[in-house]
């Protein structure tokens, strides 16, 4: 499989609980990003990577949220002290660092739902 | 600021029916790009195409085609021949310059395209 994959597909946590999701990119790909989609709404940029280095946050990105990508392979997502206000799904893509933010390949996404 | 106005929330026709799904957009950049994404029930985004700012030359990709004009800022997109397969949401993207000359996508709302049989 070459494509974007994250993990777990589903999450479902009671308010104040920590999750943490993971992503793992096409293995070729320098970057690395988080993008956050509401119901009804297009993605909304969270982070971004180039190799292991974190180069942009969003101001969404409170400091509950925290994302890692330690070897520059795959990226971890973690949101502490979890809110309602963070059921969402939690998109991750890819690109190539030749090809900039040309064509970014997603995965499937984590669907987060806070109870 | 950058923004993606995605102006129909829904569409739905009949199969074989040519649909065009609108997308107009706010920048002050002289340099950016566009793109059109698909969402598929099963969630993940589809790229289907990219434009520079500086080629408004029309595109043609089988039944898909794309007519970006510069003068009404509008990316808008064409199925021709519909079918059942491409109801899905569909996104359109503006790129914004991060301050290291990377790129960051702004989304449209998206609109969702159903098809009937």
């Amino acid at each position: 499989d070459t494509g974007v994959s994250q993990d777990p597909r589903h999450k479902i946590t009671k308010r104040g609980q920590n999750v943490t999701f993971r992503c793992d990119p096409i293995s070729e790909h320098n970057r690395l990003y988080w993008y956050r989609q509401t119901l009804g709404q297009g993605p909304e940029f969270l982070t971004y990577f180039q190799n292991e280095a974190q180069l942009e946050k969003s101001r969404l990105l409170s400091d509950r949220f925290s994302a890692e990508r330690p070897k520059g392979s795959f990226s971890t997502l973690e949101i502490q002290r979890t809110e309602q206000g963070d059921s969402a799904m939690y998109l991750c893509a890819s690109s190539p660092l030749d090809r900039g933010l040309y064509e970014q390949y997603f995965g499937p996404g984590t669907r987060l739902t806070v109870t | 600021a950058q923004k993606v106005t995605q102006a129909q929330t829904e569409i739905s026709v009949v199969e074989k029916e040519d649909v065009t799904l609108d997308c107009v957009y706010e920048t002050r950049d002289t340099t950016y790009y566009l793109f059109w994404y698909k969402q598929p029930p099963s969630g993940e985004l589809v790229f289907l195409i990219r434009r520079n700012s500086f080629d408004e030359q029309n595109e043609i990709s089988g039944r898909y085609s794309w007519n970006f004009q510069k003068s009404t800022s509008s990316f808008n997109f064409t199925i021709t021949a519909s079918q059942v397969v491409d109801s899905a949401v569909y996104f359109c993207a503006l790129s914004e310059a991060f301050k290291d000359s990377n790129y960051q996508l702004i989304w449209g709302a998206g609109t969702k395209l159903i098809i009937k049989p």
